[in-house]
């Protein structure tokens, strides 16, 4: 049962362009939403996060939108840069879960200079 | 300050034998997590401790345990190894309930 899904395991985008990474999730007592960018060979490294009672979360070039209803949230990153290139992982937690973490599959994204 | 250590980087072993991964969170972090990644399952929660106590824990089998110490650092053993558990194990650290999961670049186990 996957909780959390990714559908586009990769997205291509030019420099400078505007880059939306998608995220769907299936359970309701999620109310916490991460998002983490993964470099072959090293840890996950935290990006922004977004709490259950906002829809919209800024920091620096990355915002993240949270549609409850939808239960979708979506990653944009304005303006993208090749460095940038990377795994996307978005992932949830539920109030009673501890530090426990559901992560989608990932989105390869390619900032093409 | 220092970031989330896990050592070894890397290990080879042999099905059947046992290992131990070790981690070091961030100083002041009390919450330590495993994850284990792998390419057809993604990443996925093993078990997670606070304060010496395990908090939480996934669906795996009873072959793979943990524990916390009184400094915070943690250790996860894996017994009996089997092919299947050839994957990268990550290691995170927390303070509260909903603060993000700072991760260590991991353990690549390889068992053959």
């Amino acid at each position: 049962d996957q909780q959390v899904k990714q559908n586009s395991p990769s997205l291509s985008v030019q420099e400078g362009r505007i880059s939306i990474l998608n995220c769907d999730y299936t359970n309701s007592m999620f109310d916490y939403f991460l998002w983490y960018k993964k470099y072959p060979a090293e840890g996950p490294t935290f990006l922004i996060s977004i709490s259950s009672i906002k829809d919209k979360n800024e920091d620096g070039r990355f915002t993240v939108f949270l549609n409850k209803s939808a239960k979708h949230l979506s990653l944009h990153i304005v303006p993208s840069q090749p460095g940038d290139s990377a795994v996307y992982f978005c992932a949830a937690k539920g109030e009673t879960s501890g530090s426990r973490l559901t992560f989608g599959e990932g989105t390869q994204l390619t900032v093409n200079p | 300050k220092a970031g989330v250590t896990q050592t070894p980087r890397y290990l080879i072993k042999t099905r059947g034998q046992q290992v131990t991964l070790s981690c070091s969170p961030i100083s002041g972090h009390r919450s330590v997590s495993w994850y284990q990644q792998t390419p057809g399952q993604g990443l996925q929660f093993l078990f997670e401790y606070f304060s010496e106590t395990q908090r939480n824990k996934g669906n795996f089998p009873g072959r793979f345990s943990g524990r916390q110490f009184s400094n915070s650092r943690s250790e996860m053993n894996v017994s009996t190894l089997e092919l299947g558990d050839s994957a990268l194990y990550l290691c995170a650290s927390g303070t509260a309930d909903n603060s993000p999961l700072h991760f260590g670049n991991g353990t690549r186990l390889t068992v053959t």
